[in-house]
């Protein structure tokens, strides 16, 4: 199993420049979750999906949009980028909603300059 | 402010000791936690869970202690080996939330030869 899948691993994006951060996994998991990870510190919830046609707001959404039209994918929409957005994205997924472990992926390093 | 944090930073020991890395929360509501391992350029990788009505979970060279009356959690690693570095993050869920898991800051845990 590839378990949860990002792409791309790297990215440098100018300011105001729009992107989508791809997440994929195949372990038929309802949860899925976007956290950021900014140097040195532990990781923010940004986005999270119960199930298909389901989302919610994290600790830190602005700037930030996702959408979950199958049970396998959750991107993450950048509209505007900006400096603060600069940092390593997460994408994780669980079989039920935090009582469980979740699996991560390998996570997308951003760069907005 | 964060619910969960931990007392230091970074943690050197040699190899072959056992390490004990210390988390603390503040949320009398979690009720379950979990640590993670995350290895450089890596996401992180579960080690062990524990729910609110346990105080002691052991694994293979893993050991995690719940004190709710402290709301403390520790997590001890036996015979320390250099494969072991890496930053360790506790983290907890309040009652089967599905919003995920809020992380703490993270411990380094360095292994000297």
């Amino acid at each position: 199993n590839a378990g949860v899948t990002q792409t791309p691993k790297f990215r440098i994006l100018k300011i105001g420049q729009s992107m989508t951060l791809q997440c994929t996994q195949d372990m038929n998991h309802n949860y899925m979750y976007w956290y950021r990870q900014d140097p040195g510190m532990g990781l923010k919830l940004i986005y999270y999906s119960v199930g298909a046609g389901i989302t919610d707001k994290g600790e830190v959404p602005n700037g930030y949009n996702v959408s979950r039209s199958t049970t396998e994918d959750f991107p993450l929409r950048l509209e505007l980028a900006a400096p603060s957005q600069t940092s390593v994205y997460f994408c994780a997924s669980s079989y039920t909603g935090g009582g469980t472990e979740a699996f991560f992926g390998q996570g997308t390093r951003l760069t907005v300059v | 402010g964060e619910s969960v944090g931990l007392h230091l930073p970074t943690l050197s020991v040699q190899e072959g000791d056992n390490s004990i890395i210390n988390c603390a929360y503040s949320n009398s509501a979690s009720d379950y936690f979990i640590w993670y391992k995350q290895e450089s350029g890596k996401g992180p990788q579960f080690i062990i869970d524990i729910r609110s009505n346990m105080d002691k979970r052991q694994g293979q060279r893993v050991t995690v202690l719940l004190n709710k009356t402290v709301k403390h959690l520790s997590l001890q690693i036996a015979a320390t080996q250099p494969g072991d570095s890496a930053v360790y993050f506790c983290a907890e869920n309040i009652r089967g939330g599905a919003d995920g898991l809020t992380f703490g800051k993270g411990t380094h845990l360095i292994i000297q030869p």
